[in-house]
């Protein structure tokens, strides 16, 4: 089975940390994306990245950079969390061009005290 | 700017019921609509997807209706469950990108 692996389901963080969501996947996709989640907002596009060393902003890429030194892995970087920046993250990737949609992992529940 | 607008936001049906969610889209280079489907914990998971040359696709008891003139499309669950419970996404894609609609929170009642 595919999958899109983040390595923790919840992390607590104090304001000022520099904090490191880490996503894996195992189906060799190009593409990788990272989204935040929040109610009634729906899943922000973060950064993105279609190719190795490669990086594109979102639509809400402020607070927030990127690394992507391997294909499978797409690492999300908050260099001073701040208390705004508590919520749900979203990886997913996917194949090069659609149908085949995304592939979301389980998420990170980030929360910044 | 939201590329896609959805609702209604939250939605509570009888068991049995057929909910039905809304989407609309502008942007006429959109060119692949798919539905994803999120548990409480779970990331969301593509549910059915369709893409703008057709007007309806049936999988199982999830249909999508599409109306590409009027720049919108729909989910309908056909005899829902309790176990259909789950906040619904529909999404639009071109160029590799997806634009998210906000979510709808689907509750069946048993």
């Amino acid at each position: 089975d595919v999958k899109v692996t983040q390595s923790s389901r919840y992390l607590v963080k104090r304001t000022g940390e520099k904090v490191f969501l880490e996503c894996v996947q195992d189906m060799d996709h190009e593409n990788m994306f990272w989204y935040r989640q929040d109610p009634g907002l729906g899943l922000r596009l973060i950064y993105f990245s279609y190719d190795v060393k490669m990086k594109e902003k979102g639509d809400i890429p402020e607070g927030y950079s990127v690394s992507r030194e391997k294909k499978e892995r797409f690492s999300l970087i908050l260099e001073s969390a701040s208390t705004n920046q508590t919520s749900m993250y979203l990886c997913a990737s996917s194949q090069g061009p659609t149908p085949y949609g995304y592939t979301f992992g389980s998420g990170t529940r980030l929360t910044v005290v | 700017q939201q590329q896609v607008k959805q609702s209604p936001q939250s939605l509570i049906v009888q068991k049995g019921g057929i909910p039905i969610i809304n989407c609309a889209y502008e942007n006429t280079a959109f060119d692949y609509f798919p539905w994803y489907q999120q548990f409480p914990g779970k990331g969301p998971a593509l549910l059915i997807a369709i893409r703008p040359d057709v007007s309806e696709k049936k999988e199982g008891r999830f249909t999508i209706s599409f109306n590409k003139s009027a720049k919108q499309f729909s989910l309908h669950i056909m005899d829902s469950q309790p176990g259909d419970s789950a906040t619904y996404f529909c999404a639009a894609s071109y160029s590799n990108q997806f634009y998210f609609g906000t979510g709808t929170s689907l509750t069946v009642i048993p």
